[in-house]
């Protein structure tokens, strides 16, 4: 149980276009979603808290404005990109928190490139 | 605000020898802790937690961690390696349900055979 999935796994896109990640819990509620972004050879950095029907906690530093983050439903939250510029190439790894609150589940990871 | 503090960057071990990996962390309430296992172009793999209880913590692949409150620590030990071992290794912790993971910047173990 306590399956994550990201979509897509891979996306390549020109400057200036907008990319869209979904983040789906398969198998339980996830209350609470999380985007972390990950450099090469670094560790994850938090983006984002979301939870269902609310809008988005950015951490400090992270544009608002640029990373769109919608948790419409308990079971599926979207992270996008807009205007992407090559600097935005980065693996972004969501993560489910369900009714527990205990423990974060996460997605296998989005490797974004921008050209 | 917690913070984890990983201090090694790399390790490399002999395979068939043992390895610990170290993760202090700092909060000014009980935490959780966790540890992930992340090999190339993946996402992360829970490898044990401690969220109460014993404070020895067994995981998969034979990996197990300790959890000493008082030296704030919580190390990942396993007694023999093997190659398939290598990999990066987050500690990670939480204060509450409602807060997200902190993590370390992680630990590049490598295995040579």
């Amino acid at each position: 149980g306590a399956v994550v999935s990201q979509h897509p796994s891979r996306v390549i896109c020109k400057s200036g276009t907008s990319v869209k990640i979904e983040c789906r819990s398969l198998d339980f509620q996830a209350t609470t979603m999380f985007w972390y972004r990950q450099f090469p050879k670094q560790s994850l950095m938090l983006m984002a808290t979301s939870n269902e029907g609310s809008k988005a906690t950015y951490e400090q530093g992270v544009e608002k404005d640029k990373f769109l983050i919608n948790h419409a439903s308990l079971t599926l939250s979207t992270l996008t990109v807009t205007s992407a510029h090559p600097e935005d190439s980065s693996f972004y790894i969501c993560s489910a928190r369900g009714t527990s609150g205990l423990e974060q589940f996460f997605g296998p990871g989005t490797r974004l490139t921008v050209l | 605000a917690q913070s984890v503090t990983q201090l090694d960057s790399q390790v490399p071990v002999f395979e068939e020898a043992p390895v610990e990996l170290r993760c202090n962390y700092s909060s000014s309430v009980s935490v959780y802790l966790f540890w992930y296992v992340q090999y190339p172009n993946q996402g992360l793999q829970l490898l044990l937690k401690y969220l109460s209880g014993s404070t020895l913590v067994k995981g998969i692949n034979g990996f197990e961690a300790e959890f000493n409150k008082s030296q704030t620590s919580f190390h990942l030990r396993k007694p023999s390696v093997h190659i398939s071992d290598t990999a990066e290794y987050f500690c990670a912790v939480s204060e509450s349900g409602n807060t997200p993971l902190v993590f370390g910047k992680g630990t590049r173990l490598s295995v040579i055979a």
